[in-house]
Formats: C-alpha cells, structure tokens, sequence
C-alpha cells in the first residue's frame, strides 16, 4: 500500500501565478521529505526538502510546507513559469536511506 | 559533472525473454537503486545495493533479480519477462552518508514486453 500519496494527477495553471501540490502520507516515522521534478525522457532531479523537525523551507520560487499533525505537505512555486511544466512527485524516507514515492502530479503553465 | 547512464532508452522483449538493464555511475557511489515508475503509481523500489556484491530487496522485488560485480555498475535482470514488467525503469546512485537530496537518477530505460 503506498505510503505516500499525491491525489492530484495533474494541475494546470497560468503564467505568472501560483502552484500548490500537495501530499500526504500514512507512515508517522517519516522524518524527511524531498520533491523532485521529472522532465519526459528523463530521470527525476532532486528540487527542495524538509526536515521533519521544520514547518517550512524556501528555496528561490519553491517553498514547501509540512504539517506533521496532519500528515501532509505542499509544494508552493510562485510564480510559475513555463519551464517549470514537469511531473512532481513528493518523496518521504525514515531511514536516511530508502526514498517512497508519490505517484506525482503533472504540472502545466499556459503562457 | 555527475552522471547515471542505463544501456537502453527503449527495449522492447517478448514474454519469456532474460532481460538485462545496466546502469553504470561514475560518481564512486557505494548505493545504487532500481526502481520502476508505472502511472499511478509513482517509483517503486525493487533492488538497491549498499556495496559490491551487496543487494537487498525493495518493495517489488519479485520477478527480477540483480548483480552488483563492480562499484560503478548495478544490473537489473528480468528472468522470464511478462507483460506486466512492461514500464519505465530507473536506476539511482547515491554515496554512503551522503544526503538523501544527492540521489542522482539515469534516464530511465523504457521496456515493453510483448
């Protein structure tokens, strides 16, 4: 059953404005949560994390908030730019070793 | 620079066939994954290696198996392909201690089975 779960398959959003992914996950002993862009044709690259004992981290456009209470964090990229059409999965691990994935959410920016 | 390379873009088997994908790293990593991505899904891990001639099982490992004779190459083998191993296959590489942020993923190996 996967631990990790990204319910929007896909989000479309203007130039200019905001994109929120979110994810939510079952297992309590995640401490550490990643999300990687994945472009067609190749292989996820590594994006912002978060540290379970953080709220949030900001990096640049990308911002991602996590509410350990509820289990749950979200990607926010303001403001969105056509380059930043990819796939997002959201990836959580309590090991420092191994990584579950999300099933990601598509993201498309009409200029 | 840093660099994941898997021997195919595109494979396409038919059912029964041994199927090898190869993915070579040249950043000296101790750990290298395979995982397997499928709509819906997401990646799904199913081998990695802490060291040479080390493996554990992922989360799917079932119908495949690995070999990790060399520090810079781990293989993924399909014993007798089925139409359901049919998706895209990722391998990773990341350094002992390293950070989970320097996972650095190939380009994927896209497998149809027939």
């Amino acid at each position: 059953d996967q631990q990790v779960k990204q319910n929007s398959p896909s989000l479309s959003v203007q130039e200019g404005r905001i994109s929120i992914l979110n994810c939510d996950y079952t297992n309590s002993m995640f401490d550490y949560f990643l999300w990687y862009k994945k472009y067609p044709a190749e292989g996820p690259t590594f994006l912002i994390s978060i540290s379970s004992i953080k709220d949030k981290n900001e990096d640049g456009r990308f911002t991602v908030f996590l509410n350990k209470s509820a289990k749950h964090l979200s990607l926010h990229i303001v403001p969105s730019q056509p380059g930043d059409s990819a796939v997002y999965f959201c990836a959580a691990s309590d090991d420092d070793y191994k990584l579950s994935f999300g099933a990601g959410t598509t993201v498309t920016v009409r200029a | 620079d840093v660099k994941v390379t898997q021997s195919s873009r595109y494979l396409v088997k038919r059912t029964g066939e041994k199927v090898f994908l190869e993915c070579v790293q040249d950043m000296d990593h101790e750990n290298m994954f395979w995982y397997r991505q499928d709509p819906g899904l997401g990646l799904r891990l199913i081998y990695f290696s802490y060291d040479v001639k080390m493996k554990e099982k992922g989360d799917i490992p079932e119908g495949y198996s690995v070999s990790r004779e060399k520090k810079e190459r781990f293989s993924l083998i399909l014993e007798s392909a089925s139409t359901n191993q049919t998706s895209m296959y990722l391998c990773a590489s990341r350094t002992t201690g390293g950070v989970l942020e320097t996972q650095y993923f190939g380009p994927g190996t896209r497998l149809l089975v027939l």
